[in-house]
């Protein structure tokens, strides 16, 4: 069975610093890679998408890869309040995007005024 | 643009009732799936559809069935409903770049 592992937090950062959420994953063969936040009693919105190992920087967040290790991390740099909610790892096993999306458990990122 | 719609949002059944949730995405996506959500467990699939006139099980299929009536619809039946399928449900469509687009949800206590 395909799984993805994550912190379940809660993980708790003064403002300005920089979180970090990590993700693992069983499937080597695993193509693509997402990153979802979700509010409390809200759906789920797609923040960070990545294919290819190393680094992708979209404004104050990064996600890096590294298919060698399973491991997928999301850095959310100068953390606001407003990031608080709870962040959802997923992988694409196959890179079909007509097939199944795995996800984490989900780690509750808390942002400290 | 409306993008992916649940009804209903909140319904309460008592056990062995019927019901069934419906999806509607207007976003021309030829995926769509039905996840639910319970505390800790993250998002787990219960069925998906690649494209109209298919549908495939999840992770978690069993007390469901679903039906994808045409490109835009993707509907979700509990036959006998169970103090167990209490939980958040979201459908979801996927364009081909990989993102999913969720609904609100439906929120389902079954008694």
């Amino acid at each position: 069975q395909k799984e993805v592992e994550q912190n379940s937090g809660p993980l708790s950062v003064p403002e300005g610093a920089i979180a970090s959420l990590n993700c693992t994953y069983s499937d080597r063969g695993s193509q693509s890679f997402f990153w979802y936040r979700q509010y409390s009693g809200k759906s789920p919105e797609l923040i960070m998408s990545i294919y290819s190992n190393g680094d992708k920087e979209d404004g104050r967040f990064t996600a890096q890869l590294n298919k060698a290790s399973q491991y997928v991390s999301l850095l959310i740099r100068d953390s606001q309040p407003s990031d608080s909610a709870t962040y959802l790892c997923a992988v694409n096993p196959a890179g079909n995007y007509g097939q199944n999306f795995v996800f984490g458990p989900g780690t509750r990122l808390s942002v400290l005024p | 643009n409306a993008g992916v719609t649940q009804t209903p949002k909140f319904q309460v059944l008592k056990t062995g009732q019927s019901m069934t949730l419906q999806c509607a995405q207007d976003m021309n996506h030829n995926s769509m799936y039905w996840y639910r959500q319970d505390p800790g467990m993250g998002l787990r699939l219960i069925y998906y559809s690649a494209s109209e006139g298919t549908t495939d099980k999840g992770e978690v299929p069993n007390g469901y069935n679903v039906s994808r009536l045409n490109k835009r619809e993707f509907s979700l039946r509990l036959e006998s409903a169970a103090p167990s399928q209490t939980s958040v449900y979201f459908c979801a469509s996927n364009r081909n770049t990989g993102e999913l687009f969720f609904g609100e949800g439906s929120r389902l206590t079954v008694l």
